[in-house]
């Protein structure tokens, strides 16, 4: 069956440090991956996407990995904030289907 | 200005009854959803819109009935609520229908 799993539904950590949020899938052939950050209350805002055939993609503090032999991506956030403290969620796209969203991860950074 | 707009931002109704949920989105984007989000913030399609056509209609009760009476707007129609309906709706845009998306704030729908 197909499969989303984001590793924590919750995640910890101190300011300043590097969070590192995992997602993982199975039975799906995603041709772009896409995270999504979600504060309470509030929609979804769309914060990265990563092509099948790239690596990597940063913007500014975040990073994004996207491994298609493990199916999984990783998202870092650099120098943690209090102000990064929200709900995570990534979402597959394949070609001519729906985004398919994980369930997300909630981080805490804590000052 | 607001990206993608919906109204109201709370629904308070009681079974049985009727009621709509409108969007708006002023970023010219060709394709638009909405999605459902339950008390388990797990975030589901329930279909999408491109140029005013229905083009992903996943399985939700046909009680649920969307309309697109222009490429801006996609409203939702729901007949003889139920309890189970109760969830936060979200609307969302994309200029085509892969790739980011960019959602409203969300109408949080209670059913009692």
């Amino acid at each position: 069956s197909q499969k989303i799993e984001q590793n924590s539904e919750a995640l910890n950590i101190q300011e300043g440090k590097t969070a590192t949020l995992t997602c993982n899938y199975t039975n799906y052939s995603p041709a772009y991956l896409q995270w999504y950050r979600q504060d309470p209350g509030r929609g979804p805002v769309f914060l990265l996407l990563i092509r099948e055939n790239e690596k990597e993609k940063r913007k500014e503090r975040l990073k994004v990995t996207f491994d298609t032999t493990l199916k999984q991506s990783l998202f870092h956030i650099t120098a943690s904030q209090p102000a990064d403290s929200a709900t995570y969620l990534c979402a597959l796209d394949q070609r001519n289907t729906p985004l398919v969203f994980g369930k997300g991860t909630r981080l805490s950074v804590i000052a | 200005d607001t990206a993608v707009s919906q109204t109201p931002k709370y629904l308070v109704t009681q079974m049985g009854n009727d009621k709509s949920i409108k969007c708006e989105q002023n970023l010219g984007h060709d394709t638009m959803y909405w999605y459902k989000q339950d008390s388990k913030k797990f975030l589901k399609i329930m279909f999408s819109y491109n140029n005013k056509e229905l083009i992903i209609n996943e399985t939700v009760p046909n009680r649920f009935s969307p309309k697109s009476p222009d490429k801006a707007h996609l409203n939702l129609h729901i007949n003889s609520l139920e309890l189970g309906d109760s969830a936060v709706y979200f609307c969302a845009s994309s200029q085509r229908s892969i790739g980011e998306q960019y959602f409203g704030p969300g109408t949080r729908l209670t059913v009692t």
